[in-house]
């Protein structure tokens, strides 16, 4: 099984749309959780940290689920720009972030 | 805000040569990353260095690679005798004392031909 598992997608949905991703995690031990937002032939970007309590920033809502082992990301009111890779990543205690292959997202107008 | 900063931006090499890639971590951060992405795959880990040397690295990254701080900003990656597999993006991160959000740079393309 691989560590960290994405739909690669695409989503395709229209401006205004609500949009959500999931990725499961196989490390029970996994201590800290990313998404992060990948344009096309760039570095990666934080977009946000995910908390046991869950986080939001603006239009976005990260949430973790420990006993289900995966994360989500929720993108409310998408936009033209939130067309996107998004990436989650995960940390097990050591150095090295563990990332999964990511969820494309085209927002139409 | 503070960045990671790349050089070179694009970097074209025939196999079997060595290349450079260079990187100038955020200046407080002291933890400092490689990263490489082939085409339409995953973002891997290479190897992370802290306080000098290095604290974990992956199965890629074998005799062929090394890393190194040869002063107080820079972080360099070196491959040597480049292999056509070799192409890739690669990018350097950092982060703080939390060793938690890294923070990217914005890659050098690497093209073994």
């Amino acid at each position: 099984r691989k560590e960290v598992e994405q739909d690669p997608g695409p989503f395709n949905v229209p401006e205004g749309a609500t949009v959500a991703f999931n990725c499961t995690y196989s490390n029970s031990a996994s201590q800290s959780f990313f998404w992060y937002r990948q344009d096309c032939r760039k570095e990666p970007k934080l977009l946000m940290s995910v908390y046991s309590s869950g986080n939001e920033d603006g239009r976005f809502t990260a949430q973790l689920n420990r006993a289900s082992q995966y994360i989500s990301l929720l993108i409310r009111d998408s936009k033209l720009s939130d067309s996107a890779t998004y990436l989650c990543g995960e940390k097990a205690g050591g150095f090295k972030t563990i990332f999964g292959a990511g969820t494309r997202l085209f927002v139409k107008a | 805000e503070p960045e990671v900063t790349q050089t070179p931006s694009h970097q074209v090499t025939q196999m079997g040569q060595e290349v450079i890639l260079r990187c100038v971590p955020i200046s407080n951060h002291l933890y400092f990353y490689w990263y490489r992405q082939i085409l339409g795959q995953k973002v891997e880990f290479l190897v992370s260095f802290y306080n000098n040397e290095i604290s974990e690295k992956s199965e890629i990254f074998d005799d062929q690679f090394s890393v190194e701080r040869p002063d107080g900003s820079n972080f360099t990656l070196k491959i040597r005798s480049t292999k056509l597999e070799d192409s890739a993006m690669y990018f350097c991160a950092s982060s703080g004392q939390t060793q938690e959000t890294q923070y990217f740079g914005p890659g050098t393309r690497l093209l073994v031909l």
